[in-house]
């Protein structure tokens, strides 16, 4: 149990249809991220909160879209989605998101999605 | 920009073996290491990590790992591995941006 909790753990969906993955984390922390693992290659940030701000976006396609009501919880909102986004996103918490000792990022069992 | 190597994409080996998982990072700065595993169907677990003081770390399930300046390296190591080992490892890097860069990811299969 690391403290960042992420649902659903499996996702199945149409490329019409819209889904919303979520993230909540227990530890007090003010930094969230989003990531993709796709098969055979290294995590890929997509996104970083710090205080509820984006920070930073690594030119993610418009289909996804994030937000962060709080500093607890990350939603990733999908709509008209390809297969090739097919993946295990994670998503991870720290302390602070700069360059510190206090980034140390902790993540969440991840949400599998199909994307069919 | 900062880069991570694993040098081995899957490293195969006996119960009860010594085993070391290698990582070599490029940066021209001071940075922080850190090693993850990510069991079937998990999320990633921090291993150790390095962020000043001793160069060798050590973490969870009786890993370790040795920060080498001059060779730019962070090999994970474990002198005797267990089935249960068996999983992808991640090693990353942090510098002064924040941004945590992965390597491509070591599987460890240990076989009985």
């Amino acid at each position: 149990e690391t403290g960042v909790t992420q649902t659903p753990r499996h996702l199945v969906m149409g490329m019409t249809n819209k889904k919303s993955l979520k993230c909540e984390q227990h530890l007090g922390h003010n930094a969230m991220y989003w990531y993709k693992q796709s098969a055979k290659k290294p995590l890929e940030l997509m996104f970083v909160y710090s205080l509820e701000e984006r920070v930073e976006n690594n030119s993610v396609p418009s289909r996804f879209s994030p937000e962060c009501p709080n500093s607890s919880h990350l939603f990733l909102h999908l709509h008209t989605l390809q297969p090739e986004d097919s993946a295990l996103y994670l998503c991870a918490s720290s302390q602070d998101a700069g360059g510190s000792t206090k980034n140390i990022q902790y993540f969440g069992a991840g949400t599998r999605l199909s994307v069919l | 920009a900062q880069s991570v190597t694993q040098l081995d994409s899957q490293v195969p080996v006996f119960e009860e073996a010594p085993v070391e998982l290698r990582c070599n990072y490029s940066s021209s700065v001071s940075v922080y290491l850190f090693w993850y595993v990510q069991y079937p169907n998990q999320g990633l677990q921090l291993l150790l990590k390095y962020l000043s003081g001793s160069t060798l770390v050590k973490g969870i399930n009786g890993f370790e790992a040795e920060f080498n300046k001059s060779q730019t390296s962070f090999h994970l190591r474990k002198p005797s591995v267990h089935i249960s080992d068996t999983a992808e490892y991640f090693c990353a890097v942090s510098g002064s941006s924040g941004k945590l860069i992965f390597g491509q990811g070591t599987e460890l299969s240990v076989k009985p």
